[in-house]
């Protein structure tokens, strides 16, 4: 049971906006912890996708945006592509479990 | 370019001991805290630990701790994760890290561990 929860899945059609959530807690994201953000396509390593809640590493296209307010962040994806496809974990610090913490991630079906 | 490494797949038997390793290029490997995620199949990531290589400094998740021993050998910027006595439930990918403050800026392209009779 992770500390930070994603919803299991969304959809869209290509072009359309999407929107993951990742929620936690007052001993995550709501005591000032960064959330960063990765995508894993279909057989192959996670890579870095958003780091620090909003910051993009140097090759991830403009269409990926996080965003984080309270004990939430989310990540949007705009103008979704079919190489979208893939699972996207939040991560972010926990001081009671004093550990890092993935989000159970979510799985994105382009329709 | 900086790159992780990793050792190949490996399949072993309930009870035999395995060492996986990561070697590091690229970049100070001292430098920067290393570290190991699980996924187990069909599964999300888990953080296993990590370890600073200029003092091997090894933090465990509480769910690891006891399970697996991490170390690192800075002559030849190699980390390593290993099981003394391996176990089914032990079946996953395991990725090796390199972390940037909070946040894993670089990843291995993983070692996938069948444990199995």
């Amino acid at each position: 049971q992770s500390v930070l929860t994603q919803p299991p899945s969304v959809s869209g059609a290509p072009g359309q906006r999407v929107s993951i959530s990742c929620t936690g807690s007052n001993s995550n994201i709501g005591a000032g912890y960064d959330v960063h953000w990765y995508q894993q396509l279909p057989g192959t390593a996670p890579k870095l996708l958003i780091y620090r809640n909003n910051n993009r590493p140097s090759g991830v296209p403009d269409r990926f945006s996080g965003s984080k307010s309270g004990t939430s962040a989310s990540l949007a994806i705009s103008g979704l592509q079919a190489d979208d496809e893939a699972d996207y974990y939040c991560q972010s610090y926990d001081s009671s479990l004093t550990d890092y913490v993935f989000g159970p991630g979510t799985k994105v079906t382009v329709l | 370019e900086v790159q992780l490494v990793q050792s190949g797949a490996e399949v072993k038997k309930p009870g035999e001991s395995l060492k996986i390793s990561c070697e590091a290029s690229g970049y100070t490997f001292t430098s920067h805290w290393i570290g190991w995620v699980r996924q187990m199949p069909g599964k999300g990531l888990e953080w296993v630990g990590i370890i600073y290589p200029a003092d091997s400094d090894t933090r465990y998740s509480p769910s690891f701790q006891g399970q697996v021993t991490i170390s690192a050998d800075k002559s030849i910027g190699t980390a390593y994760l290993q099981w003394s006595s391996l176990k089914a439930s032990d079946t996953a990918m395991y990725y090796c890290v390199r972390l940037l403050e909070q946040w894993l800026v670089t990843w291995g392209q993983g070692t996938l561990v069948t444990v199995s009779s």
